[in-house]
């Protein structure tokens, strides 16, 4: 198993720019998250989706959107890239609600 | 609102020596409790979780974590520390109180001299 994967590993973009980072699971998780990490700060929640078919916010989901695209994949994207968005990207699965999640390697995003 | 708070932003210990390192949590209902570990440039690795019972639980690479209900604390501890500790560790609390998400701190740094 590959576990959780995400595309690209690093990206440089100019504010103003769009792209999508994705993320796929294969531990038939039912539950998907979108981080950011930036220094001292932690681990901060963008969006989630429990189930599929489902998404909702987190602590920081200004400036961005996400797709549940089925059970495996879930998308995030930045429409208009700010360089206040320069940060590194965690995508995270669990089995269940409680459940302890799994994280991907990480995209290191910089915006111009 | 849920928190987490790690005290120490760096800590350096020699190899060899016990370590523990701090975690205090702020939840409204039952809490479940993990500890991560992030070595430069990686995602974040799972070394234990509490969901109930037993508050002294065990988890990978010899390290182990006390819930302590009066305290708010989930201290993680290891008896005698590799060179390959050193990294970074975060603490984080969630539970049916709070959804699905899980609220980190903002981690210690853990240095290992040899």
């Amino acid at each position: 198993n590959a576990g959780v994967t995400q595309t690209p590993k690093f990206q440089v973009l100019k504010t103003g720019q769009s792209m999508t980072l994705q993320c796929a699971q294969d531990m038939n998780h039912n539950s998907m998250y979108w981080y950011r990490q930036d220094p001292g700060m932690g681990l901060r929640l963008i969006y989630y989706s429990a189930s599929e078919g489902t998404t909702d916010k987190g602590e920081v989901p200004n400036g961005y959107n996400v797709s549940r695209l089925n059970k495996r994949e879930f998308s995030l994207r930045l429409e208009s890239a700010a360089p206040s968005q320069t940060s590194v990207y965690f995508c995270a699965s669990s089995y269940e609600r409680k459940g302890e999640q799994y994280f991907g390697p990480g995209t290191r995003l910089t915006v111009t | 609102a849920q928190s987490v708070t790690q005290p120490d932003i760096h800590i350096t210990v020699s190899e060899g020596a016990s370590l523990e390192l701090r975690c205090n949590y702020s939840y409204g209902a039952t809490p479940y409790l993990f500890w991560y570990v992030q070595s430069p440039g990686q995602g974040l690795q799972l070394l234990l979780k509490y969901f109930s019972g037993d508050t002294l639980v065990q988890g990978i690479k010899g390290f182990e974590a006390e819930f302590k209900r009066s305290q708010s604390s989930f201290n993680l501890r290891k008896p005698s520390v590799h060179w390959s500790d050193a990294a970074e560790y975060f603490c984080a609390v969630g539970g049916t109180g709070g959804g699905n998400k899980l609220t980190f701190g903002t981690g210690t740094q853990l240095k290992v001299e040899l």
